[in-house]
């Protein structure tokens, strides 16, 4: 199946500095997802990204397709943001399922 | 709150004990999916509901594990004969087409 690896899998920042979270997969995709995983379990839905870019207050999301990465950038960012970052992805070859990279544990200090 | 949800949020039980967890998707989405993650892991994919059809199932799944979606609607896991390796949490996710959303989750303790 599709294999997706995620980078860095450990990030510590202090309360106000930038980040990337990079994600390499190994096929096309027609699907892919950016979550963020609360310190209850909860997978919180960030991006649906498969190409492209978009924007969501201080997240942002890039997806080059062709170059099989996506890219989620958190600015300013604060203390709530901490968390694991996972990276999904499907495509047509790989099934239904939605395949998942291990991960980026984030820890934003004050 | 219109989410998927899960039930029970939490289960200990003691091993050989069978267990059910129900998941009752977002209701307009005919697409649900079972997962299975471990401490330090990404979601493992269990299996997959379109409508009523289980139309496909990880090798994870082993012949302790059923899973079912009567009608179309909410969605049961049964794991028979528990093992101390299945203490996980249970997730399920609900999706339309693209885009799917995940419930909060069963943490399953086996002792």
């Amino acid at each position: 199946g599709i294999q997706v690896e995620q980078s860095p899998p450990d990030l510590i920042l202090q309360e106000g500095a930038n980040s990337t979270l990079r994600c390499n997969f190994s096929d096309s995709v027609n699907n892919l997802q950016w979550f963020h995983q609360n310190p209850w379990g909860q997978l919180i839905n960030l991006f649906y990204i498969p190409s492209g870019t978009k924007q969501n207050g201080r997240l942002s999301a890039t997806t080059v397709a062709t170059e099989r990465y996506s890219l989620l950038y958190i600015s300013s960012s604060q203390t709530t943001d901490s968390g694991v970052y996972f990276c999904a992805v499907r495509n047509s070859n790989s099934g239904y399922a939605l395949n998942f990279g291990k991960g980026t544990s984030l820890l934003v200090t004050p | 709150d219109t989410g998927v949800s899960q039930d029970p949020r939490h289960k200990i039980t003691k091993r050989g004990q069978n267990v059910t967890f129900r998941c009752d998707p977002i209701s307009e989405h005919n697409r649900l999916y079972w997962y299975r993650q471990t401490l330090g892991q990404g979601p493992e994919f269990l299996t997959y509901f379109q409508n009523e059809a289980q139309l496909e199932k990880s090798r994870l799944l082993s012949d302790r594990f059923s899973a079912e979606r009567p009608k179309g609607s909410f969605s049961t896991l049964e794991i028979q004969r528990t093992e101390q390796g299945d203490s996980a949490m249970y997730l399920c996710a609900s999706r339309p087409v693209t885009e799917a959303f995940f419930g909060q989750g069963t943490r399953l303790t086996v002792v």
